[in-house]
């Protein structure tokens, strides 16, 4: 088990909606990564975060954005949720030392209905 | 636009016997491919990586090979168990953006008892 946490585990929204995850990563990592898994699919990267800002991103629209905390805390914000946004986010963190490594949570499952 | 691509989806391998999952990418610009393993309900864990200085990296019953020149590389699982059932994930990034990691699409593996 990585030190990688994610809230909530599981959530439904409805379409049009606007949802935020969040992720704790894990003790002496300061690069947070979001990714989205779809259902039998490999994880699409999101956005990376370093040092409060962010730093790449995927081909993903801007109703996708993000957060970075102090802390290395992150948040993943969707807004006008849409039915394809449903699937598993995942967040990966990574250490200071600049190690390629990069640790998952468990992920959040997100419904869109 | 699909960057690596891994086969099988599935696979189904007696106990004791080896489990070979493929992979291929295009970017040549890649130069660091980690391997993941997902349980159901779970976030992908990191398995083993390894960088394009070396052909293969073994760490007990998992090896990388790696060719350079046909841009492929391989996971093997020596005495696969009963407990290696999961799918496992290739990915590739540039090591300067190396937590921006581009996935395959997933090998369902099974290991009969």
């Amino acid at each position: 088990e990585t030190g990688v946490t994610q809230s909530p585990t599981h959530l439904i929204k409805t379409r049009g909606q606007q949802v935020t995850l969040r992720c704790s990563s894990q003790s002496g990592h300061n690069t947070v990564s979001w990714y989205q898994q779809a259902l039998g699919q490999g994880p699409q990267f999101i956005f990376q975060y370093y040092r409060e800002e962010e730093n790449g991103r995927g081909n993903f629209p801007p109703r996708f954005s993000g957060l970075q905390f102090p802390n290395y805390s992150s948040e993943l914000n969707v807004n006008a949720l849409e039915l394809d946004d449903s699937a598993l986010y995942l967040c990966a963190s990574s250490p200071i030392t600049g190690s390629p490594e990069a640790f998952f949570g468990q992920g959040t499952r997100l419904t869109v209905v | 636009q699909q960057q690596v691509k891994q086969s099988p989806q599935s696979l189904i391998v007696q106990k004791g016997g080896i489990s070979i999952i493929n992979c291929a990418y295009e970017n040549t610009a890649f130069d660091y491919f980690p391997w993941y393993q997902q349980f159901p309900g779970k976030g992908p864990a990191l398995l083993i990586a390894i960088r394009p200085d070396v052909s293969e990296k073994k760490e007990g019953r998992f090896t990388i090979s790696f060719n350079k020149s046909a841009k492929q590389f391989s996971l093997h699982i020596m005495d696969s168990q009963p407990g290696d059932s999961a799918t496992y994930f290739c990915a590739a990034s540039k090591l300067s953006s190396a937590r921006q990691l581009t996935f395959g699409s997933g090998t369902q593996l099974t290991v009969l008892p």
